[in-house]
């Protein structure tokens, strides 16, 4: 089984709220990822954890704020967003300690800020 | 700086119709090239990972070959349903905190047409 899962699928949201995205898996992988991905854009890395520390921030805004509670559960927090953080999120693992370290994506949550 | 170089941005192939895609990537001491399947608005879809030059994989109608500048995903006799983008991306460093940081490509957009 190769499922990341991510919830909600959909959030439209103000540039006033506070929301959260939530990613999970159950493969035992102890890397998880945040990536953002524009329209017809690759994705492009923002956040890295490994055993649940934070070990790359990729220069990504403070109104976007990475909490890893356990190794299974990786969360997004959100606030005072702007319209150009509309965007898909998405949520990756890999095992790490395996060399290579083929990261599964989940299927995304996709973002509009109004 | 690690670079990915994607090739071409579009295609449309007739069902049966037999190509390739073509990867080619300037990075040092690469570690894994990867080939992934996005569907609109979802996440990406591992397909591949590729070691050393001279590696192949294969699945289903899909195959991937990697050299030391360039890997190619060859579709044979496509349906329908092979219609998605295909990225390509690699891995060419370890990350020091753990994790690894994946550098795509911009994508091919494949469509087959009945």
């Amino acid at each position: 089984d190769t499922e990341v899962t991510q919830t909600p699928k959909h959030l439209v949201m103000g540039m006033t709220n506070k929301k959260s995205l939530k990613c999970e898996q159950h493969m035992g992988h102890r890397a998880m990822y945040w990536y953002k991905q524009k329209a017809k854009k690759p994705p492009e890395l923002m956040f890295v954890y490994s055993y649940e520390k934070l070990s790359i921030n990729e220069s990504v805004p403070s109104r976007f704020s990475p909490e890893c509670p356990n190794s299974s559960l990786l969360n997004l927090h959100l606030h005072a967003l702007q319209p150009e953080d509309s965007a898909l999120y998405l949520c990756a693992s890999s095992q790490e300690r395996d060399f290579w370290k083929t990261q599964y994506f989940g299927p995304g949550t996709r973002l509009l800020v109004l | 700086e690690d670079q990915v170089t994607q090739s071409p941005e579009a295609l449309r192939l007739q069902e049966g119709e037999s190509s390739s895609l073509n990867c080619s990537y300037t990075v040092s001491g690469l570690r894994g090239l990867f080939w992934y399947r996005q569907d609109p608005g979802k996440g990406p879809e591992f397909l591949f990972t590729l070691y050393s030059a001279g590696e192949e994989k294969e699945k289903e109608r899909l195959k991937a070959t990697l050299t030391k500048k360039e890997s190619f995903l060859h579709i044979t006799a496509p349906k329908p349903e092979d219609s998605a983008t295909y990225l390509c991306a690699v891995q060419a460093r370890e990350l020091t905190g753990g994790g690894n940081k994946l550098t795509f490509g911009t994508g091919t957009q494949l469509k087959v047409e009945l």
